[in-house]
């Protein structure tokens, strides 16, 4: 199985700051790579797909790049309704898999 | 719009059995491949299972292979996942989910909650 690592587990920033996740696989996964924001007892709420597309109605401070194994998702500037969990996921080989999650709190 | 609901979710004693539905409406249910992902409460989000738009190809986690069936009625619009031989540890809050061009989880149900424990 292809593990997903990402970093920082979690972080504290306040509004306006650029945040930037990253996400490693543990083999190359091309560009099948997917991140989701999820908030407590919420469903996970679809962001960007294959790397760095932005699924419609997302807004343009979210943003992806990567390919390979290193991957990254960046908030140009947070606002409050980005405090959330962020997973990162490939989907280029079954079984898909998940990252642990990055928690993004308020400072 | 897209709606994803999953209903079926509840107490069951380790061993038995369960039958998790999601109704989908708002799109072209045939034509996607959906999905099952669960997530034990406070912990990550886990793939279970995929199925393509009519139903001939289905793959599943190892943890759940043998135990756990995902079918669909694509005449109803409704996903299934026909859980047994449940165990402690399948204890999760279950969501499906419908796949964008194959490589993404586009939109997702609310979730079903599954206990199981004695």
């Amino acid at each position: 199985d292809i593990q997903m690592t990402q970093s920082p587990s979690s972080l504290s920033a306040s509004v306006g700051d650029r945040v930037t996740i990253t996400c490693r696989a543990s083999q190359t996964i091309s560009i099948y790579l997917n991140w989701y924001q999820q908030k407590p007892g919420k469903a996970p709420k679809f962001l960007i797909y294959t790397a760095s597309s932005l699924h419609s109605g997302v807004p343009s401070r979210f943003s992806g790049s990567g390919s390979g194994t290193n991957f990254t998702l960046t908030i140009s500037s947070l606002q409050p309704e980005d405090f959330a969990t962020y997973y990162c996921q490939q989907s280029y080989s079954t079984p898909w898999t998940f990252g642990q999650g990055t928690k993004v709190e308020i400072k | 719009e897209v709606q994803l609901v999953e209903s079926g979710g509840g107490l069951v004693q380790p061993g038995g059995s369960l039958r998790l539905s999601c109704a989908a409406s708002g799109f072209t249910f045939s034509t996607f491949w959906m999905h099952w992902v669960r997530q034990v409460p406070g912990r990550g989000l886990v793939w279970v299972s995929r199925i393509n738009g009519d139903g001939s190809i289905t793959t599943y986690a190892d943890s759940v292979k043998g135990r756990f069936s995902i079918s669909r009625d694509n005449a109803k619009n409704t996903l299934y996942l026909q859980m047994n031989s449940l165990r402690a540890e399948d204890t999760a809050v279950y969501y499906c989910a419908r796949a964008l061009r194959v490589v993404t989880l586009d939109y997702w149900g609310q979730g079903a909650l599954v206990t199981v424990s004695s």
